[in-house]
């Protein structure tokens, strides 16, 4: 199974200041055609997870623009430019290339 | 709105077996790839099975392997998800995930498996 590792797992930040998690995948996410099934999630407390970026850098609808995805091959990253209160939780990358799609440990954000 | 609303989430001794429905409401269902997603509470995700939108391509996990099976029904907007020879790490909450150039979860199904 492709191991996705993020870091850091526990991100404090003050509110209106940047923020970057880290994901690496444990193989390539290139599929033969090229595309990267590169995803990021966030879940909020008893909550179901939200899908924020689709295909490394796509934002779903609705998403603030304030959230950026990058990254290839086998190394991405989620960026938050000013972080807001809304924003805390837990942040998941994960890859749908390979069966069985695999997620991250999660990146618990939280307002220092 | 769009919705997806699990049920037959319950309580089962190790052994037994479960069938967890989804139904979708509010976005083109026959059209999306289905997933249940499973989650330990306070722990991390991870991918049980998915089906593509014809049902044609049908796969679980190997750590559910023999013991899971995925279908749906695009009539009825439904998922389903048969889980037999339940163990205790089978406990979880169970996610409904739709997955496209949208995607939708359900506020998912609890599952526990325990004598």
């Amino acid at each position: 199974d492709v191991v996705m590792t993020q870091s850091p797992l526990s991100l404090p930040v003050p509110l209106g200041q940047p923020a970057s998690i880290s994901c690496r995948s444990s193989q390539s996410l290139v599929r033969g055609g090229g595309g990267i099934y590169l995803s990021w999630l966030h879940q909020r407390a008893g909550q179901p997870p939200r899908r924020l970026i689709n295909d490394v850098s796509k934002r779903d609808s609705g998403v603030p623009d304030r959230f950026s995805g990058s990254g290839s091959d086998s190394n991405f990253t989620l960026r938050i430019s000013r972080v807001e209160a809304e924003d805390v939780g837990v942040y998941y990358c994960m890859q749908f290339t390979h069966w069985p799609h695999t997620f991250g440990q999660g990146t618990n954000l939280e307002i220092k | 709105e769009v919705q997806l609303v699990e049920s037959g989430g319950d309580l089962v001794q190790p052994g037994g077996s479960l069938r967890l429905s989804c139904v979708g409401s509010g976005f083109t269902f026959r059209v999306f790839w289905m997933n249940w997603v499973r989650q330990v509470p306070g722990k991390g995700l991870e991918w049980v099975a998915n089906i593509s939108p014809d049902g044609s391509m049908k796969r679980c996990v190997d750590s559910l392997r023999g013991r899971c099976s995925v279908s749906r029904d695009n009539a009825g907007n439904s998922l389903f998800l048969d889980l037999n020879t339940l163990r205790a790490e089978d406990t979880a909450i169970y996610y409904c995930m739709a997955w496209g150039a949208s995607a939708y979860w359900g506020q998912g199904t609890r599952v526990t498996v325990s004598s």
